[in-house]
């Protein structure tokens, strides 16, 4: 499995952009890059994935490097709501074509006003 | 409305007595999983299911049981629940098309409390 890396925590100003990192070294050619959010304890909310270009919709921007080893997930004017814990996961498709999904303990988003 | 729903949200209970936590989605999705949540641990798959009668173990399926007889429906159930499940569970479900496959979409969850 691929395994992901981000910083447990990162602070930003509301109105600025939000660039939050993930470290996917050793992801595979098949393998899709998501992003997803959890505000407090509820479930987690689908943001946006990738696979090799990046990817822009209403909710954010993600930026995959050209060799697919890390990506960035980027809020473009972060609002006290997005204060939440941000999980960077990549989906794993095994040979019986089930998939296995490993969430990490995510980077902890914090919106100052 | 799209959703997963989960019940009960809140539950305490006793070790030992058996009990069940539903998760029923109104997608039609074929792929659907439990997952708990503790403190530090970040999001832990427990068990998933790619269709009915097809289920599979996660990364911490013991103590745990499953079954999909339902597309729509995947409950999770403790047969004798002990404090170390003390914890948060999320049910998920997806569609399931090969590689280029979907975001999951997930239930409010359930906080689980054994005594």
């Amino acid at each position: 499995d691929a395994k992901t890396t981000q910083p447990p925590s990162m602070d930003c100003a509301e109105g600025r952009a939000a660039n939050l990192p993930c470290n996917h070294s050793t992801i595979s050619g098949n393998e899709y890059v998501y992003w997803y959010r959890q505000i407090h304890s509820q479930g987690p909310q689908y943001i946006i994935h990738g696979l090799k270009n990046n990817e822009t919709n209403e909710m954010a921007s993600l930026i995959i490097t050209e060799d697919r080893k890390s990506s960035t997930l980027i809020l473009p004017h972060a609002t006290l709501r997005d204060t939440a814990v941000y999980y960077c996961i990549v989906r794993l498709m095994n040979s019986g074509g089930y998939q296995k999904v490993t969430f990490g303990t995510g980077t902890k988003l914090q919106v100052i006003p | 409305e799209a959703q997963v729903t989960q019940n009960p949200r809140y539950l305490i209970t006793v070790t030992g007595k058996k009990l069940t936590v539903t998760c029923s989605q109104n997608m039609n999705h074929e792929y659907m999983s439990w997952y708990r949540q503790d403190p530090g641990l970040g999001l832990r798959q427990i068990y998933y299911s790619m269709n009915v009668e097809v289920t599979d173990k996660g990364d911490v399926p013991e103590g745990y049981k499953v079954s999909r007889k339902e597309k729509r429906n995947f409950p999770l159930i403790l047969e004798s629940p002990s404090p170390n499940q003390t914890s948060l569970y999320f049910c998920a479900s997806s569609y399931q098309r090969g590689t280029s496959d979907l975001p999951q979409y997930f239930g409010p969850g359930t906080r689980l409390t054994v005594l």
